[in-house]
């Protein structure tokens, strides 16, 4: 079985451009969550979904932030616009209820 | 409110020696689940092993093992047999069934020097 799948691996951008990560969860998980991590914040939860519908989205830093799970089997994270201080790896994880999170390999995003 | 612990920020042994990275955890209610997650240098994150508030048996999955104590709080992970492969930052963390959140310890950066 196929664990969670991220894209793109790596992207670079400039700085007021629009970035769009993707997560496809592992089959039959029916939570989803984003995280970003940097050195000097550790690894933050940003949303997270609950059969498609999102559940918590606090960690979200600021209005530039946004998340969509349109179908079970989707969702995206996008900035808009993009700045320097975006510019960390994004993890995608998916999990069954009380049940241990899977990671996607992750997204390194460099925003110059 | 939850929260967990990992005071051991970077620790460096040599290789084959037996490490123990410590995870003291908070939480009010009397039923969570605890877990380990394995960094390694490739940058994925790699579930270890989860365990329930009920179930305080210490687990051994081969040279790696856990010990957990309710009378301290704390869920500590013991790599017997250092070896190189096992440099990796280390997270625990911490869950409850009221909350789908998993809160996470800032980790432990363990290195295994050659």
């Amino acid at each position: 079985d196929a664990g969670v799948i991220q894209s793109p691996r790596h992207e670079v951008t400039e700085m007021g451009q629009e970035v769009t990560l993707r997560c496809k969860p592992i089959s039959g998980h029916d939570y989803l969550f984003w995280y970003r991590q940097t050195m000097m914040r550790g690894l933050e939860l940003l949303i997270y979904f609950n059969n498609n519908v999102p559940i918590d989205d606090s960690g979200m830093p600021e209005d530039r932030f946004s998340a969509k799970m349109p179908n079970a089997s989707f969702s995206t994270l996008k900035i808009q616009p993009s700045e320097p201080r975006d510019s960390a790896v994004y993890f995608c994880a998916s999990s069954t209820a009380y049940n241990e999170q899977f990671f996607g390999p992750g997204t390194r995003l460099t925003v110059l | 409110a939850q929260k967990v612990t990992q005071a051991q920020t970077e620790i460096s042994v040599v290789e084959k020696e037996d490490v123990t990275l410590d995870c003291v955890y908070e939480t009010r209610d009397t039923t969570y689940y605890l877990f380990w997650y394995k960094q390694p240098p490739s940058g994925e994150l790699v579930f270890l092993i989860r365990r329930n508030s009920f179930d305080e048996q210490n687990e051994i999955s081969g040279r790696y093992s856990w010990n957990f104590q309710k009378s301290t709080s704390s869920f500590n992970f013991t790599i017997t047999a250092s070896q190189v492969v096992d440099s990796a930052v280390y997270f625990c963390a911490l869950s409850e069934p009221r909350d789908d959140k998993i809160i996470f310890g800032k980790g432990t950066r363990l290195h295994i020097l050659p």
